[in-house]
């Protein structure tokens, strides 16, 4: 059974410019949660998806958004990027929710310059 | 609010000891999940255990032990024997279902298991 898959695992982008990151969950998964790793800030929840539906949001500017499609696969978008953007971003699947085993991709690596 | 400390951020052993990983977390609900995840090197979280807050059985697997002391908010991980592998950072996360439903993660431990 395949992983969670994330493209693209790199990334570097200037400040200003915009940003799309893909998220491809495990086969038969639902949900999909997005989060944001910095050495500041730790990791912090973005969002997460159900069924197509945005379920919860944490605390992130409306920059920040997401969207999920019929087939679970999920895409996060940033908008005029800022140097503190630059961080790990990671995606994780579940059958039915965040509040059980998540699975999670390797991530994608943003840097902004 | 809630909050989820993990006052350790480095911990040194030398294999085969065994270490205890503390997590203590804060929240007004009564209902919640707490969870943890180990992010090797690769960078890769990976879950290892999810408990509810209506169940403090405490748990084993292998050589992993969790435990869960609602009197005094802590859910501690230890590891017994401890192995070359189990070096990673190792996170612990609270869930609360409310209406703001979030999980909230703590900083994390790096444990590092010298040879």
């Amino acid at each position: 059974k395949a992983g969670v898959t994330q493209t693209p695992r790199y990334l570097i982008k200037t400040r200003g410019q915009q940003v799309t990151l893909s998220c491809s969950p495990i086969s038969g998964h639902r949900s999909v949660s997005w989060y944001q790793q910095t050495p500041g800030q730790g990791l912090q929840f973005l969002f997460e998806y159900f069924s197509e539906t945005q379920r919860n949001k944490g605390n992130f500017p409306g920059r920040f958004s997401g969207r999920q499609f019929s087939n679970s696969r999920s895409e996060m978008n940033v908008s005029t990027l800022e140097l503190g953007d630059s961080a790990l971003y990671l995606c994780a699947s579940s059958k039915q929710g965040a509040t059980n085993e998540q699975f999670f991709g390797p991530g994608t690596r943003l840097t902004v310059l | 609010a809630q909050k989820v400390t993990q006052a350790q951020t480095e911990i040194s052993v030398v294999e085969k000891e065994d270490v205890t990983l503390d997590c203590v977390y804060e929240t007004r609900d009564t209902t919640y999940y707490l969870f943890w995840y180990k992010q090797p090197p690769s960078g890769e979280l990976v879950f290892l255990i999810r408990r509810n807050s209506f169940d403090e059985q405490n748990e084993i697997s292998g050589r992993y032990s969790w435990n869960f002391q609602k009197s005094t908010s802590s859910f501690n991980f230890t590891i017994t024997a401890s192995q070359v592998v189990d070096s990673a950072v190792y996170f612990c996360a609270l869930r609360a279902l409310n209406r703001d439903d979030k999980i909230i993660f703590g900083k994390g431990t790096r444990l590092h298991i010298l040879p």
